[in-house]
């Protein structure tokens, strides 16, 4: 079964400070690889994903994550953190072949000014 | 239309109550998923719909839910005899293709059991 972990439930940066969010995937073949971001009382939106091609994608906001195999990873990161960037995180997998989209338990953001 | 629309978007209902929650896709979007989001918490997985049938069930929490889907459009999400922890909320996203490339989501129904 496909299944996707984040650490950390909640990361705390300061503004301008690099901002790096954790995701590792199980799967034994590849893997298509989402993140969306959830602001307070919206809806889910896509900031970037991978599917196959460029190991390292970027996204909206400043955001870039990088597929690495050998680690099975899609950390998040961004430069300089802004307190627009306050939300919640979320990545999620799926597999050519299996249509179901799982999702990580969330990442919850913080910038202190 | 121009997004996922989900109906209502607040639904405070009493325990014991039937509640209905609809979800209208983008036009064209043959795969559509179900989500629950307790407060403070990730999204469950519920069902999905590729068409009109629905190959994986595995994440409706018990017999008082059910969903279902006409054609290629809208879904219907039932909870029968709600209880307090189905409040959350709850989450629809569409997909152009039978290949998950991404996900559109409509900004949920809040539901709340008193």
């Amino acid at each position: 079964a496909q299944s996707v972990t984040q650490l950390g439930s909640h990361v705390s940066v300061s503004e301008g400070a690099l901002v790096l969010l954790r995701c590792n995937y199980s799967s034994s073949v590849p893997p298509y690889l989402f993140w969306y971001v959830q602001y307070p009382n919206q809806g889910l939106q896509l900031l970037l994903k991978y599917t196959t091609g460029a190991t390292l994608v970027k996204g909206i906001n400043g955001f870039e994550a990088e597929f690495k195999k050998s680690e099975t990873s899609f950390h998040l990161t961004k430069p300089s953190a802004h307190m627009s960037d306050a939300a919640e995180y979320f990545c999620a997998v799926s597999y050519f072949g299996n249509e179901k989209l799982t999702f990580g338990t969330g990442t919850r953001l913080t910038i202190i000014p | 239309g121009a997004g996922v629309s989900q109906s209502p978007s607040n639904k405070v209902t009493e325990k014991g109550k039937d509640v209905e929650l609809r979800c209208d896709p983008i036009s064209g979007h043959t795969a559509l998923y179900w989500y629950r989001q307790r407060l403070g918490q990730g999204l469950e997985f519920l069902i999905y719909f590729q068409g009109n049938s629905a190959p994986d069930k595995s994440g409706l929490p018990s017999d008082r839910f059910s969903a279902e889907r006409t054609g290629e459009s809208v879904s219907t999400l039932t909870i029968q005899r709600t209880q307090q922890e189905d409040s959350a909320v709850y989450l629809c996203a569409s997909i152009p293709s039978r290949v998950v490339t991404e996900a559109f989501f409509g900004q949920g129904t809040r539901l709340t059991v008193v």
